[in-house]
Protein backbone atom coordinates (compact mmCIF):
# COMPACT_ATOMS: atom_id res chain seq x y z
CA UNK A 1 0.00 0.00 0.00
CA UNK A 2 1.12 3.61 -0.67
CA UNK A 3 1.85 5.89 1.48
CA UNK A 4 -0.10 8.36 0.38
CA UNK A 5 -3.04 7.37 -2.03
CA UNK A 6 -4.91 9.64 -3.95
CA UNK A 7 -7.76 8.94 -6.97
CA UNK A 8 -5.37 9.59 -10.05
CA UNK A 9 -8.85 10.84 -11.80
CA UNK A 10 -8.81 12.40 -14.47
CA UNK A 11 -11.15 14.96 -13.26
CA UNK A 12 -13.12 16.77 -16.26
CA UNK A 13 -15.21 19.84 -14.99
CA UNK A 14 -16.63 22.55 -16.63
CA UNK A 15 -15.90 25.96 -15.56
CA UNK A 16 -17.31 27.15 -12.75
CA UNK A 17 -17.35 23.65 -10.86
CA UNK A 18 -16.43 23.00 -7.55
CA UNK A 19 -14.62 19.77 -7.49
CA UNK A 20 -13.16 17.86 -4.54
CA UNK A 21 -9.95 15.67 -3.93
CA UNK A 22 -9.67 13.49 -1.53
CA UNK A 23 -6.44 11.79 -0.01
CA UNK A 24 -5.50 9.32 2.61
CA UNK A 25 -2.18 8.86 4.01
CA UNK A 26 -0.94 5.04 6.05
CA UNK A 27 1.59 6.26 8.64
CA UNK A 28 -0.23 7.83 11.84
CA UNK A 29 3.83 9.64 12.37
CA UNK A 30 3.20 11.43 9.80
CA UNK A 31 3.03 15.76 11.13
CA UNK A 32 2.47 17.95 8.50
CA UNK A 33 -0.01 17.97 5.93
CA UNK A 34 0.39 20.05 2.23
CA UNK A 35 -1.35 20.03 -1.36
CA UNK A 36 1.27 21.18 -4.19
CA UNK A 37 0.21 21.63 -7.68
CA UNK A 38 1.92 20.67 -10.69
CA UNK A 39 1.81 21.64 -14.38
CA UNK A 40 2.44 19.80 -17.22
CA UNK A 41 6.35 19.16 -17.59
CA UNK A 42 6.68 21.81 -15.03
CA UNK A 43 8.23 21.36 -11.26
CA UNK A 44 5.77 21.07 -8.12
CA UNK A 45 5.01 24.05 -6.55
CA UNK A 46 3.32 24.75 -2.58
CA UNK A 47 -0.26 25.24 -2.86
CA UNK A 48 -1.56 25.29 0.69
CA UNK A 49 -0.77 23.95 4.03
CA UNK A 50 -3.28 21.71 5.52
CA UNK A 51 -4.64 22.19 9.31
CA UNK A 52 -6.56 20.58 11.45
CA UNK A 53 -9.19 23.67 11.97
CA UNK A 54 -9.67 23.53 8.19
CA UNK A 55 -7.60 26.22 6.31
CA UNK A 56 -8.96 28.66 3.07
CA UNK A 57 -7.27 30.18 0.04
CA UNK A 58 -9.73 32.19 -1.86
CA UNK A 59 -11.07 29.87 -4.01
CA UNK A 60 -9.21 26.05 -2.16
CA UNK A 61 -10.25 24.85 1.33
CA UNK A 62 -8.43 22.26 2.87
CA UNK A 63 -8.95 19.98 5.49
CA UNK A 64 -7.47 17.59 7.39
CA UNK A 65 -9.37 14.68 9.89
CA UNK A 66 -6.25 13.05 11.82
CA UNK A 67 -8.06 10.22 13.09
CA UNK A 68 -8.78 9.18 9.52
CA UNK A 69 -5.78 9.99 8.27
CA UNK A 70 -7.64 11.71 5.54
CA UNK A 71 -7.20 14.87 3.71
CA UNK A 72 -9.04 16.80 1.33
CA UNK A 73 -8.65 19.77 -1.37
CA UNK A 74 -11.90 21.72 -2.61
CA UNK A 75 -11.68 24.39 -5.20
CA UNK A 76 -15.07 26.49 -5.97
CA UNK A 77 -15.46 28.29 -9.34
CA UNK A 78 -13.05 26.20 -11.11
CA UNK A 79 -10.80 28.28 -13.82
CA UNK A 80 -9.00 26.73 -16.71
CA UNK A 81 -5.95 27.87 -15.23
CA UNK A 82 -6.81 25.18 -12.20
CA UNK A 83 -6.04 22.98 -14.85
CA UNK A 84 -2.84 20.92 -13.59
CA UNK A 85 -2.19 18.06 -11.22
CA UNK A 86 -2.41 18.11 -7.78
CA UNK A 87 -0.11 16.14 -5.49
CA UNK A 88 -1.58 15.31 -2.08
CA UNK A 89 2.15 15.43 0.44
CA UNK A 90 2.76 14.39 3.93
CA UNK A 91 5.54 14.95 6.19
CA UNK A 92 6.79 12.13 8.10
CA UNK A 93 8.35 12.81 11.29
CA UNK A 94 12.09 12.03 10.74
CA UNK A 95 14.16 13.08 13.66
CA UNK A 96 15.08 16.93 14.51
CA UNK A 97 14.07 19.47 12.00
CA UNK A 98 14.23 16.75 9.04
CA UNK A 99 11.72 16.92 6.93
CA UNK A 100 10.69 13.79 4.37
CA UNK A 101 7.79 14.83 2.60
CA UNK A 102 5.95 12.12 1.09
CA UNK A 103 3.71 12.44 -2.43
CA UNK A 104 1.23 10.77 -3.81
CA UNK A 105 0.33 9.92 -7.29
CA UNK A 106 -1.84 13.13 -8.03
CA UNK A 107 -4.69 13.76 -9.02
CA UNK A 108 -5.30 15.28 -12.48
CA UNK A 109 -8.26 17.90 -13.14
CA UNK A 110 -8.65 19.30 -16.57
CA UNK A 111 -10.84 22.29 -16.63
CA UNK A 112 -12.93 22.48 -19.78
CA UNK A 113 -14.78 25.92 -21.45
CA UNK B 1 17.08 35.05 -10.85
CA UNK B 2 16.36 31.27 -10.84
CA UNK B 3 16.29 29.90 -7.11
CA UNK B 4 17.23 26.14 -7.40
CA UNK B 5 18.77 25.74 -11.29
CA UNK B 6 19.45 21.96 -12.46
CA UNK B 7 21.80 21.17 -15.17
CA UNK B 8 21.17 19.79 -17.92
CA UNK B 9 17.24 20.00 -18.50
CA UNK B 10 17.61 17.18 -20.82
CA UNK B 11 19.82 13.89 -21.10
CA UNK B 12 19.42 11.36 -23.88
CA UNK B 13 22.17 8.71 -23.12
CA UNK B 14 22.75 4.86 -23.39
CA UNK B 15 22.68 1.94 -21.34
CA UNK B 16 25.27 1.53 -19.43
CA UNK B 17 27.40 5.43 -18.98
CA UNK B 18 27.92 7.06 -16.38
CA UNK B 19 26.03 10.81 -16.23
CA UNK B 20 25.43 13.48 -13.69
CA UNK B 21 23.17 15.71 -13.18
CA UNK B 22 23.96 19.16 -11.35
CA UNK B 23 21.72 21.38 -8.75
CA UNK B 24 22.52 24.73 -7.30
CA UNK B 25 20.15 26.91 -4.78
CA UNK B 26 20.49 30.42 -4.22
CA UNK B 27 18.02 30.77 -1.29
CA UNK B 28 20.35 29.89 1.37
CA UNK B 29 18.64 26.92 2.43
CA UNK B 30 20.46 24.55 4.38
CA UNK B 31 18.96 21.28 3.40
CA UNK B 32 18.66 19.90 -0.72
CA UNK B 33 16.68 16.91 -1.94
CA UNK B 34 16.80 14.79 -4.97
CA UNK B 35 12.99 13.52 -5.72
CA UNK B 36 12.57 10.93 -8.62
CA UNK B 37 9.29 11.32 -10.71
CA UNK B 38 8.69 8.36 -12.90
CA UNK B 39 6.50 7.63 -16.21
CA UNK B 40 3.24 7.47 -14.12
CA UNK B 41 4.49 10.61 -12.28
CA UNK B 42 5.15 9.15 -9.04
CA UNK B 43 7.51 11.63 -7.06
CA UNK B 44 9.43 9.69 -4.78
CA UNK B 45 12.28 11.03 -2.69
CA UNK B 46 15.71 9.73 -3.21
CA UNK B 47 18.34 11.73 -0.69
CA UNK B 48 18.31 14.66 1.60
CA UNK B 49 20.85 16.31 2.39
CA UNK B 50 21.65 18.90 5.79
CA UNK B 51 24.60 21.30 5.40
CA UNK B 52 26.39 18.70 2.97
CA UNK B 53 25.55 15.92 5.61
CA UNK B 54 23.56 12.60 3.95
CA UNK B 55 20.31 12.62 6.01
CA UNK B 56 18.12 10.59 4.20
CA UNK B 57 18.96 7.94 1.92
CA UNK B 58 16.23 6.01 0.26
CA UNK B 59 17.47 2.56 -0.52
CA UNK B 60 18.64 4.08 -3.53
CA UNK B 61 20.98 2.05 -5.66
CA UNK B 62 24.28 2.62 -4.94
CA UNK B 63 24.91 3.28 -8.78
CA UNK B 64 23.46 6.56 -7.66
CA UNK B 65 25.94 8.87 -5.55
CA UNK B 66 24.84 12.23 -4.32
CA UNK B 67 27.71 14.59 -3.76
CA UNK B 68 27.51 17.77 -2.00
CA UNK B 69 30.83 20.24 -2.23
CA UNK B 70 28.51 23.09 -0.09
CA UNK B 71 24.76 23.71 1.69
CA UNK B 72 24.21 25.24 -2.04
CA UNK B 73 25.25 22.66 -4.06
CA UNK B 74 23.50 18.72 -4.17
CA UNK B 75 25.36 16.82 -7.94
CA UNK B 76 23.68 13.66 -8.28
CA UNK B 77 26.29 10.57 -10.56
CA UNK B 78 24.65 7.78 -11.73
CA UNK B 79 27.06 4.91 -13.17
CA UNK B 80 25.61 1.69 -15.25
CA UNK B 81 23.50 3.75 -16.21
CA UNK B 82 19.73 1.25 -16.48
CA UNK B 83 16.45 1.32 -18.69
CA UNK B 84 14.62 1.85 -15.34
CA UNK B 85 16.58 4.94 -14.81
CA UNK B 86 14.74 7.26 -17.71
CA UNK B 87 12.58 9.58 -15.53
CA UNK B 88 12.37 13.11 -14.58
CA UNK B 89 15.05 13.96 -11.86
CA UNK B 90 14.11 16.96 -9.82
CA UNK B 91 16.40 18.78 -7.05
CA UNK B 92 14.73 20.79 -4.20
CA UNK B 93 15.70 23.02 -0.86
CA UNK B 94 13.94 24.19 2.02
CA UNK B 95 15.06 25.93 5.09
CA UNK B 96 16.12 23.88 8.20
CA UNK B 97 12.69 24.22 10.37
CA UNK B 98 10.61 21.97 11.38
CA UNK B 99 7.38 21.32 9.52
CA UNK B 100 8.16 23.22 6.79
CA UNK B 101 6.42 21.73 4.25
CA UNK B 102 7.48 24.17 1.02
CA UNK B 103 10.17 22.86 -0.75
CA UNK B 104 11.80 24.68 -3.85
CA UNK B 105 12.03 22.29 -6.82
CA UNK B 106 14.23 23.09 -9.62
CA UNK B 107 12.83 22.56 -13.29
CA UNK B 108 13.56 19.02 -13.24
CA UNK B 109 16.52 17.04 -15.25
CA UNK B 110 14.67 14.39 -17.87
CA UNK B 111 16.75 11.76 -18.50
CA UNK B 112 16.33 8.92 -21.01
CA UNK B 113 18.52 5.62 -21.39
CA UNK B 114 18.58 3.91 -24.86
Amino acid sequence: RKEVEQDPGPFNVPEGATVAFNCTYSNSASQSFFWYRQDCRKEPKLLMSVYSSGNEDGRFTAQLNRASQYISLLIRDSKLSDSATYLCVVNIAYGGATNKLIFGTGTLLAVQP
Amino acid sequence: DTAVSQTPKYLVTQMGNDKSIKCEQNLGHDTMYWYKQDSKKFLKIMFSYNNKELIINETVPNRFSPKSPDKAHLNLHINSLELGDSAVYFCASSPLREDTGELFFGEGSRLTVL
